[in-house]
């Protein structure tokens, strides 16, 4: 069974400009979290999506936004991109269910320059 | 305030030693917990979880955690450490609001 995929692995963009990620979950799974992974602020949740209706959103500006789409694969777009976007981009499946574990993918590394 | 906390930041063990990893939370309920190892450049494994009911749960690798209440304690053990347990480990929370709380997490260096 595959994995969570996340694309791409690696991005470089520069301050001002938008960037979007892409995760494909598990298959069956209708749930799809999205972390960003600082040296300085660890780990932090960003937003919760299942049958394409954000659950739960976490602490950041409006600049990071996400949508799922009917297959259940995910994007999130971040605009006005600025340095301390600078992370890597974890997404995490499950089936979305009580007692259902988050499974991870490998992440995108974002830099900003 | 609710957190996770993992006390110690980092951890240097000799081969074929014996590890624990401390994790507390602070939370009103107990929440599910999880604990996950990340390698350089990876993302996050699962290693095991809680739920309920037996408090001494078995994950992988070789892994196990012990769940206390009275303490708000989730530790987690091996026996013997391998090289390639060099890692780092997150404790986790979830308090069934479709989100995972992080601890700092603690880097594990496994010593020849």
């Amino acid at each position: 069974k595959a994995g969570v995929t996340q694309t791409p692995r690696y991005l470089i963009k520069t301050r001002g400009q938008q960037v979007t990620l892409s995760c494909s979950p598990i298959s069956g799974h209708r749930s799809v979290s999205w972390y960003q992974q600082t040296p300085g602020q660890g780990l932090q949740f960003l937003f919760e999506y299942f049958s394409e209706t954000q659950r739960n959103k976490g602490n950041f500006p409006g600049r990071f936004s996400g949508r799922q789409f009917s297959n259940s694969r995910s994007e999130m777009n971040v605009s006005t991109l600025e340095l301390g976007d600078s992370a890597l981009y974890l997404c995490a499946s499950s089936l979305g269910r009580d007692n259902q574990p988050q499974h991870f993918g490998d992440g995108t590394r974002l830099s900003i320059l | 305030a609710q957190s996770v906390t993992q006390p110690d930041i980092h951890i240097t063990v000799s081969e074929g030693a014996s590890l624990e990893l401390r994790c507390n939370y602070s939370y009103g309920a107990t929440p599910y917990l999880f604990w996950y190892v990340q390698s350089p450049g990876q993302g996050l494994q699962l290693l095991l979880k809680y739920f309920s009911g037996d408090t001494l749960v078995q994950g992988i690798k070789g892994f196990e955690a012990e769940f206390k209440r009275s303490q708000s304690s989730f530790n987690l053990r091996k026996p013997s450490v391998h090289w390639s347990d060099a890692a780092e480990y997150f404790c986790a929370v979830d308090l069934n609001d479709y989100k995972l709380s992080f601890g700092a997490g603690t880097t594990v260096t496994v010593r020849a």
